[in-house]
């Protein structure tokens, strides 16, 4: 079934760690995208990607980093968590143009403490 | 730079009620909109998308209208049933495929 996943679906980890949150989507999306939403707040893109070795800054600054070296894979690190990376972190992917819609996955609730 | 404002931020009304979602947006050039809607703590799911050119699109009970001259939609909900308490997004496509959220509508529907 083609779907979008993400692990973990939760993480709590101590201050100074390395993370990094899974995506993959088996829809064959060249396209596919990082957002970033705080407890009652808008989502912001933090990350997108066109396809395979490309990937760009969203709208919203952001210490994580992102790599796109096979189609259906796009993962999310950070080197040193911080208390302030706690938030929700969403996955999503579309196909290639601006008319199709995004597809999202479950996300990633991350707390660090 | 565009923003998307989403009336009322919540919204609590009885079982069977026939209810409308407010979404703004700044800039009318935009690709397309969707409508959201996210469950507590989960991921989002995508009720409707309305391309730039088209007025409205219908799936079951949910309607949702574009204007995008006036920078306007509307999510129309019939017969509202427990099971749609949720909050609503509303998003807007502009270029390289990127999406500018509203900040939704928490809708309770009591029983």
């Amino acid at each position: 079934e083609a779907d979008i996943y993400q692990t973990p679906r939760y993480l709590v980890i101590g201050t100074g760690k390395k993370i990094t949150l899974e995506c993959s989507q088996t829809m064959g999306h060249d396209k596919m995208y990082w957002y970033q939403q705080d407890p009652g707040m808008e989502l912001h893109l933090i990350h997108y990607s066109y396809g395979v070795n490309s990937t760009e800054k969203g709208d919203l600054s952001s210490e994580s980093t992102v790599s796109r070296i096979r189609t259906e894979h796009f993962p999310l690190t950070l080197e040193s968590a911080r208390p302030s990376h706690t938030s929700q972190y969403l996955c999503a992917s579309s196909p290639s143009g601006p008319w199709f819609e995004q597809f999202f996955g479950p996300g990633t609730r991350l707390t660090v403490l | 730079k565009q923003e998307v404002t989403q009336i009322p931020a919540a919204l609590s009304v009885p079982e069977g009620e026939n209810l409308v979602l407010n979404c703004s947006f700044t800039d009318s050039a935009i690709y397309n909109l969707q409508w959201f809607r996210q469950d507590p703590g989960k991921g989002l799911t995508s009720l409707l998308l309305i391309q730039s050119s088209q007025r409205e699109q219908t799936s079951g009970r949910l309607n949702a209208s574009l204007d995008k001259s006036s920078g306007r939609s509307t999510l129309y909900i019939a017969a509202s049933q427990p099971g749609d308490s949720a909050t609503y997004l509303c998003a807007v496509s502009i270029g390289g495929n990127k999406l500018v959220f509203g900040a939704g509508t928490i809708l309770r529907v009591k029983s």
